[in-house]
């Protein structure tokens, strides 16, 4: 089974960008699709996006449309996310995970993105 | 967007208890129903997709139902282990959606 390792936190002033990304090992990462779901403080979870390695073609919810790009580099097994135009609101939790019969499998660790001036 | 709404928002009860969890999707989405469980601090795991088939190493006493709309997740002898918040997923069309979720703390 695949195992994802995200990088590390990040503080990001308003109006500026932030690119996670999504380690994969364990397995071929070409076989996997990877999403994107973010949760803010005490609150649920929300799909962002998603990419599929092996075509790196990716989709995106119609919330985050205009601000994000999903990207994927098989070359490093490691995928991104990067959300622009930041605002407060986008303080959250930052997920990556395995994308496979249109549920969530295997989960990186979470990336604490916290917007703030 | 198809919307999904959890009830309770969050339910107490005691070791041992059984407990019902329902989800309702804004519209039919067949089986396409997953719940994860997320514990405080934790990363979310997936416990149950298609409505009722449970991932592998989760415990017999988890359980789903339901079809179209409405959905339940029980748990029919609640372990120390459980106490969490529980989100379910439409997995029937994009964009995917998540309930708000369900805590379930100690009575």
């Amino acid at each position: 089974q695949v195992q994802l390792v995200q990088s590390g936190a990040e503080v990001k002033k308003p109006g500026s960008s932030v690119k996670v990304s999504c380690k994969a090992s364990g397995d071929t990462f070409s076989r996997y699709a990877i999403g994107w779901v973010r949760q803010a403080p005490g609150q649920g979870l929300e799909w962002m996006g998603g990419v599929i390695p092996f075509f790196d073609t990716a989709n995106y919810a119609p919330k985050f449309q205009d601000r994000v790009s999903i990207t994927a580099d098989e070359s490093t097994s490691t995928a991104y996310m990067q959300l622009s135009s930041l605002r407060s609101e986008d303080t959250a939790v930052y997920y990556c995970a395995t994308f496979y019969r249109n549920l969530f499998e295997s989960w990186g660790q979470g990336t604490l993105v916290t917007v703030s001036s | 967007d198809i919307q999904m709404t959890q009830s309770p928002s969050s339910v107490s009860a005691s070791v041992g208890d059984r407990v019902t969890i329902t989800c309702r999707a804004s519209q039919d989405i067949g089986s396409w129903l997953v719940w994860y469980q997320q514990k405080p601090g934790k990363v979310p795991k997936l416990l149950v997709y298609s409505t009722s088939i449970l991932q592998s190493g989760v415990p017999s006493r988890f359980s789903g139902s339901g079809s179209g709309t409405d959905f339940t997740l029980t748990i029919s002898s609640l372990q120390p282990e459980d106490f969490a918040t529980y989100f379910c997923q439409q997995s029937n069309s994009f964009p995917w959606t998540f309930g708000q979720g369900t805590k379930v703390e100690i009575k």
